[in-house]
């Protein structure tokens, strides 16, 4: 299958900075990334739809001005979690799916964000 | 937008056993729904998917089935085995350009020995 990679797999910042996370389809084009946070021991929750060469899609409470994204290529997409706080603390994760519109999601390999 | 509701949150079974989730959803233009199992700390990775013109998938120990009136799926393990042990999330996605996913609560299965 099509191959996701993210990056950092691991990452503690101190409150007050700004961290960036990469998202990268490795052989494929992926014109749409999804962007997912997941608290300890509950589900992936949606926060964006990154979409290459326009503005992401934000759902419902989720500050656009706090996480930046930017999908400049059809390849690469970033996340940047600005002004961190210990409540960011989280594992964010991407998925991508191929522009031949098969259904299935790739999945990065997820990035374990601690704030302290 | 659409709702995925998922049972039971945790699921002991013994070995050789078989275990069943089920799902509902809401929104009854979702026509691919796929079921994923997540080890702690790693990637969901996608273990079945159907889509809406099928009622029934089955792949080796694993299969799925799918009532689009009730709008519930559900998936079946059988012989399960302690490697079973993990996360199982289901989802449902509604089309359209973004295709984005919608996860249900995710299913705690634990296979004694």
């Amino acid at each position: 299958g099509a191959v996701v990679s993210q990056h950092p797999s691991r990452v503690i910042c101190k409150s007050g900075t700004s961290v960036k996370i990469e998202c990268r389809s490795l052989d494929f084009q992926a014109t749409t990334m999804f962007w997912y946070r997941q608290f300890p021991k509950q589900s992936l929750m949606l926060m964006a739809t990154s979409n290459e060469g326009s503005k992401a899609t934000y759902e419902q409470g989720v500050e656009k001005d706090k996480f930046l994204i930017n999908h400049a290529s059809l390849t690469l997409s970033t996340l940047t979690v600005t002004s961190a706080h210990p409540e960011d603390s989280s594992f964010y994760i991407c998925s991508a799916r191929t522009r031949q519109g098969t259904t299935e999601a790739f999945f990065g390999q997820g990035t374990r964000l601690t704030v302290v | 937008g659409e709702n995925v509701e998922q049972h039971p949150s945790t699921l002991s079974v013994q070995e050789g056993d078989s275990a069943v989730i089920k799902c509902t959803y809401s929104d009854s233009a979702s026509n691919y729904f796929p079921w994923y199992k997540q080890e702690l700390g790693k990637r969901p990775q996608l273990i079945i998917d159907i889509r809406s013109n099928v009622g029934e998938k089955k792949d080796q120990r694993i299969a799925v089935t799918l009532n689009k009136t009730a709008k519930h799926f559900s998936l079946h393990i059988t012989e399960t085995q302690p490697e079973d042990s993990a996360v199982y999330f289901c989802a449902a996605s509604s089309g359209g350009s973004a295709r984005q996913l919608t996860f249900g609560s995710g299913t705690q299965l634990t296979v004694l020995p």
